[in-house]
């Protein structure tokens, strides 16, 4: 079973906040990594796609870092929303077939 | 339709019974996974389909779930004798390619309850 970890759990900010969260995986046999968003009622979506050491991606007032040699990737939000609230998943491709390793996700609530 | 469409929302069921959950992916997507939750866990992979084949179905928690994937495009996920520890939600989702750049494209999940 692979180890993939988020932190923290949860997380509460005020609306204009700026915040993030880690996810640390095993470094060895990495393919790619995922972050996606999962709103309550909701089904996933996702937010980004990374597959090289270094590699920043930003989407809007979201953005991630990924480092592959030490085995973690960073999710920023910046001004939070409270539409940001949702559970933030990453998950870790070892092989290229998308069977993805899951962590238990950040629940963000964001407080108006 | 345009999403990855999945049946039933809900099911509630007895121990001991079979259930089945129906999985529609958008329409070309070659690749087509499953998923599950339970409760105050993470997303367990299960299986997944590349066309009709299932290269690896090594998630499946044990004999008695079984899937399969016809025409390209729908999948079946069975669970016979259904057990307590079968209560999750069951996600599928769908991808375009199979590769590991590609976004996984989810469905709202079936949520299945064992009595």
């Amino acid at each position: 079973i692979l180890n993939v970890e988020q932190s923290p759990q949860s997380l509460h900010v005020q609306e204009g906040d700026s915040t993030n969260f880690t996810c640390s995986f095993p470094s060895s046999n990495f393919y790619a990594l995922h972050w996606y968003r999962w709103e309550t009622a909701k089904s996933p979506e996702a937010l980004f796609v990374m597959t090289l050491n270094g590699d920043e991606k930003k989407k809007g007032r979201i953005s991630a870092t990924l480092n592959t040699k030490e085995g973690y990737s960073y999710l920023y939000i910046k001004g939070s929303q409270p539409e940001d609230s949702a559970t933030y998943l990453c998950a870790l491709d070892q092989t290229g077939a998308n069977n993805l390793f899951f962590g238990t996700g950040t629940r963000l609530t964001v407080i108006p | 339709g345009a999403g990855v469409s999945q049946s039933p929302s809900n099911k509630v069921t007895e121990k001991g019974k079979d259930v089945e959950l129906r999985c529609d992916p958008i329409s070309g997507h070659t690749a087509l996974y499953w998923y599950r939750q339970s409760l105050g866990q993470g997303l367990e992979f299960l299986i997944y389909f590349q066309g009709n084949s299932a290269p690896d179905k090594s998630g499946l928690p044990s004999d008695r779930f079984s899937a399969e994937r016809t025409g390209g495009s729908v999948s079946t996920l069975t669970i016979q004798r259904t057990q307590q520890e079968d209560s999750a939600v069951y996600l599928c989702a769908s991808s375009y390619v199979l590769s590991g750049t590609g976004e996984l494209f989810f469905g709202e999940g079936s949520r299945l309850t064992v009595l």
